[in-house]
């Protein structure tokens, strides 16, 4: 079994519809992200979230929220979906580990990513 | 053959032959770089990392090369295989909150 899934993995809806896409992990991290990708773009960070009920915003959050209500799940919400927000969507997690120094190091594991159509 | 992964973001290589995708970075407080690899259709999956105090790591047919001076990591394939051929993408992390920063992505294309 997977160890972080998202759902769905397709979506196509319509401008000015509420969206939700879910990820769950079993991992057992306490760290969750959600990035979007769009094509030459690389991977954009959205919101992040350290614990439960913590909630960061990242580098475009605008027009999206999420909510973590248990470690093991982490939902992003499209409270009114527009064309621009169509794109490949990708769910993380991570345990933070520490470095000698004080600095912090995290690998992330992606799941198999949601694509997202806003007609 | 080699690519900057920022500037030329594809690489075509023939099966058997060594890959080089570079990364450049801009952060000199980054300690901690990852690369990634995406094939079409899935989430990244992670390659291999490296810390700062390093300057190369090894891996199964994959070596992480880092030059802090000129903020520059590379990663090399050895023997590329038609199963390498994805995206590559590196990251890199500098903070206490451990967060990811992502270049671009590098497209390799391995032909038989």
């Amino acid at each position: 079994d997977a160890d972080v899934t998202q759902t769905p993995r397709n979506r196509i809806t319509k401008t000015g519809k509420r969206i939700m896409l879910e990820c769950s992990q079993t991992k057992g991290h306490d760290r969750m992200y959600w990035y979007r990708q769009d094509p030459g773009l690389g991977l954009r960070l959205i919101y992040y979230s350290f614990d439960v009920k913590d909630i960061n915003k990242g580098e475009i959050s605008d027009g999206y929220s999420v909510s973590r209500q248990a470690q093991a799940k982490f939902s992003l919400s499209l409270e009114s979906a527009i064309p621009n927000q169509t794109a490949l969507y990708f769910c993380a997690t991570s345990d933070l580990r520490s470095l000698a120094g004080g600095s912090s190091y995290n690998e992330q594991f992606f799941g198999p990513g949601t694509r997202l159509t806003v007609l | 053959g080699e690519s900057v992964g920022l500037h030329l973001p594809t690489l075509s290589v023939q099966e058997g032959d060594n890959s080089i995708i570079n990364c450049a970075y801009s952060n000199s407080a980054s300690d901690y770089f990852i690369w990634y690899k995406q094939e079409s259709g899935k989430g990244p999956q992670f390659i291999i990392d490296i810390r700062s105090n390093m300057d190369k790591r090894q891996g199964q047919r994959v070596t992480v090369l880092l030059n802090k001076t000129v903020k520059h990591l590379s990663l090399q394939i050895a023997a590329t295989q038609p199963g390498d051929s994805a995206v590559y993408f590196c990251a890199e992390s500098g903070s206490t909150l451990g967060r990811l920063y992502f270049g671009r992505g590098t497209q390799l294309t391995v032909w038989p």
